[in-house]
């Protein structure tokens, strides 16, 4: 399984656009790359997955590079309820297995 | 639509004595996991299932044990409780690569 860095924090101000990095520079090639939120005292809710290039989805987009070597999730205009931990996942789903392992996560703060 | 049902949603255990966590999903997803959650931590996985009656390791199996029956249950049973067992418990499903979805979480403390 591919591991992955991600910072620790980040704080953002409201209205703000907020950008994630993730680094897995031993992504496998059938690896797909999947970000989670997690509120406090809640399980982690998904929120986009990618293989290549751009996804977008209602609440974020995932850009991820040629070599995939890294993944940025970015939040756009965010808000207080967007403060939670976010978590990078990479992980082959074929095969018949499909195990996810978490990280520490990087705990997002919105400031007023 | 329920999702993943976890029950129940607090518990205290004293050392030694053994318990199950249930949890149940309705969306006949394949793929179901157990996964521990520490203060400050993120999420360890105990056991998984990739269909009924198939069950495997993940990182930190020992103490726990599992079984898939049913699409629909995976309980975990906890065996001979310990105070480093004091943890959030979460229960996970997923169809494929699409995403899993999570419980809402047990809490458990061991005294």
């Amino acid at each position: 399984l591919a591991k992955t860095t991600q910072p620790i924090s980040m704080d953002s101000y409201e209205g703000q656009e907020v950008n994630i990095t993730c680094s897995h520079n031993n992504i496998a090639t059938n690896d797909y790359i999947t970000w989670y939120q997690q509120f406090p005292s809640q399980g982690p809710r998904f929120i986009i997955q990618g293989y290549k290039t751009k996804v977008t989805n209602e609440v974020a987009s995932l850009f991820i590079p040629a070599d995939r070597k890294s993944s940025t999730l970015s939040l756009p205009r965010v808000s207080l309820s967007d403060t939670a931990v976010y978590y990078c996942l990479v992980g082959d789903t074929g095969a018949g297995s499909y195990q996810l392992t978490f990280g520490k996560g990087t705990k997002l703060s919105v400031i007023p | 639509n329920a999702g993943v049902t976890q029950t129940p949603k607090f518990q205290v255990l004293k050392t030694g004595q053994s318990m199950t966590l249930q949890c149940a999903q309705d969306m006949n997803h394949e793929y179901m996991s157990w996964y521990r959650q520490d203060p400050g931590m993120g999420l360890r996985l105990i056991h998984y299932s990739v269909g009924a009656g198939i069950t495997d390791q993940g990182e930190v199996p020992n103490g726990y044990n599992v079984s898939r029956s049913t699409t629909e249950d995976f309980p975990l049973r906890l065996l001979s409780a310990a105070p480093s067992q004091t943890s959030v418990y979460f229960c996970a499903s997923s169809r494929g690569r699409h995403g899993y979805t999570f419980g809402s979480g047990t809490r458990l403390t061991v005294v």
